[in-house]
């Protein structure tokens, strides 16, 4: 069965550091999105992205943030200068070609961790 | 007002029994109501999902929908030692292309054998 990929499983950095966090989305699907889950607290959404940009992004998603699909597989966050506050589980989702009603299918999740 | 609410939990509840879980929405043209089962430390994982008022079952969990209360709610039936998890119920928000999800911030359900 398909399913989205995400690497790191864990990522640590330090403070002020750039990471960049990748997934791999469903081959055939066509929506795209990261949210974020600080631990103990509920699941955010930071940014969804379809035909090569950006459809809506939250509050949270300033410019120390960006989205990109460098090929046809890959969906990158990079996070320019990372704060303590980023610490949290992102996750990747995908979702396939009607934009009512196909179920959003998440990957496991990178750990980012800042130091 | 809060988007998507549910209670926080723990609920706890014996091997065998129904566990009855309750989420509300504020948004009046919300379509589609989605379940996730979240696993400490793990990404939420789809448990059903329902468009239509009613009824929705599949295997031993069912969907009730009320988009008059805007009440959504999921019961576990024969609840396992491994249903115990976070449940999670999100939202679509209908904007564009995005339709991110609103999330609750998820019940806590522990089986006890």
């Amino acid at each position: 069965e398909p399913e989205v990929t995400q690497t790191p499983s864990h990522q640590v950095t330090q403070m002020g550091q750039e990471v960049i966090l990748r997934c791999v989305p469903i081959s055939n699907h066509l929506y795209f999105y990261w949210y974020r889950q600080i631990l103990g607290q509920k699941v955010e959404f930071l940014v969804s992205f379809y035909n090569n940009e950006i459809s809506e992004k939250s509050e949270i998603f300033d410019d120390q943030f960006s989205v990109e699909r460098p090929d046809g597989s890959n969906f990158t966050l990079k996070i320019r200068s990372t704060k303590l506050e980023d610490s949290a589980m992102y996750f990747c989702a995908s979702k396939g070609w009607n934009p009512s009603t196909d179920t959003q299918y998440f990957g496991p999740g990178t750990r980012l961790t800042v130091l | 007002q809060k988007e998507v609410e549910q209670n926080s939990g723990p609920l706890s509840v014996p091997e065998g029994a129904i566990a009855s879980l309750n989420c509300t929405y504020s948004d009046r043209g919300s379509q589609s109501f989605f379940w996730y089962r979240q696993y400490s430390g793990k990404s939420p994982e789809l448990i059903m999902f329902i468009y239509s008022n009613g009824d929705k079952e599949d295997g031993r969990f069912t969907a009730q929908l009320n988009k008059a209360s805007q009440y959504v709610s999921l019961l576990i039936r024969d609840s396992q030692p491994s249903d115990s998890a976070t449940y999670l119920c999100a939202v679509p928000m209908i904007k564009a292309a995005g339709n991110k999800l609103t999330f609750g911030g998820g019940t806590r359900v522990l089986v006890k054998p």
